[in-house]
């Protein structure tokens, strides 16, 4: 059965630190794997990854994929309280389907 | 540019009341079409997904169904709600860059 976990389940930063929120999967016929940011409504889209090593970036937020060790990380450098969201990431099937982690929720305090 | 449009965006229902939640998807063809739901605090889960018109795949049997009438609307039904179907429910498509893309979503709670 295909499968994201998610860890931390949830963490609580000052403003200005550095976190990392992890993703690992088993999905099958992996072709990709997917962050999110979701605030109060619906996911917004931050980066999709497909080739192990290569790091994505935007502004603060990077991410990069593992596909030996079956895992990503999204880091935020320099957290402001924006940032305060649960993050998701999910893992795209060969046959169409996304399957989602139950998300990181991360709070950032003044 | 693309755009997903669902609604409504918020709807109260006594149990055993039907439902109906459409999601219409702009600026692309042949789009593959998903509906998630997403219980408070929890993640989201994969209830149907479509790859055309007439093709839909069923991931959680339950009292819901989906229809996809045209290439670009995707409808989630039920004809009888229970307590359980509360949640808040999400629309997405993706096309060709695998990228997946979400409604505004729509906040249904069943009394």
């Amino acid at each position: 059965e295909d499968k994201v976990v998610q860890s931390p389940l949830s963490l609580v930063v000052h403003e200005g630190d550095t976190v990392t929120l992890n993703c690992s999967y088993e999905v099958t016929n992996f072709r990709s794997l997917l962050w999110y940011k979701q605030e109060k409504k619906a996911p917004t889209f931050l980066f999709m990854l497909t080739s192990s090593g290569i790091e994505k970036k935007s502004g603060r937020l990077s991410s990069i994929l593992d596909k030996k060790e079956l895992f990503s990380i999204l880091n935020i450098t320099a957290t402001q309280t924006g940032d305060s969201a649960v993050y998701l990431c999910a893992g795209a099937s060969g046959t169409y389907k996304y399957i989602f982690g139950t998300g990181t929720r991360l709070k950032v305090l003044a | 540019s693309q755009t997903i449009h669902q609604w409504p965006a918020t709807l109260v229902q006594p149990v055993g009341s039907p439902l109906s939640l459409e999601c219409t998807v702009e600026g692309t063809s042949n789009p593959n079409l998903y509906w998630y739901r997403q219980a408070a605090g929890r993640g989201l889960q994969l209830l149907f997904y479509s790859v055309g018109i007439g093709q839909i795949s069923s991931e959680v049997p339950q009292n819901l169904s989906a229809s996809r009438p045209q290439d670009r609307q995707f409808i989630l039904s039920s004809k009888k709600l229970l307590l359980s179907d509360s949640g808040f429910y999400l629309c997405a498509w993706s096309g060709g860059t695998g990228e997946l893309f979400f409604g505004e979503g729509s906040r249904l709670t069943v009394l």
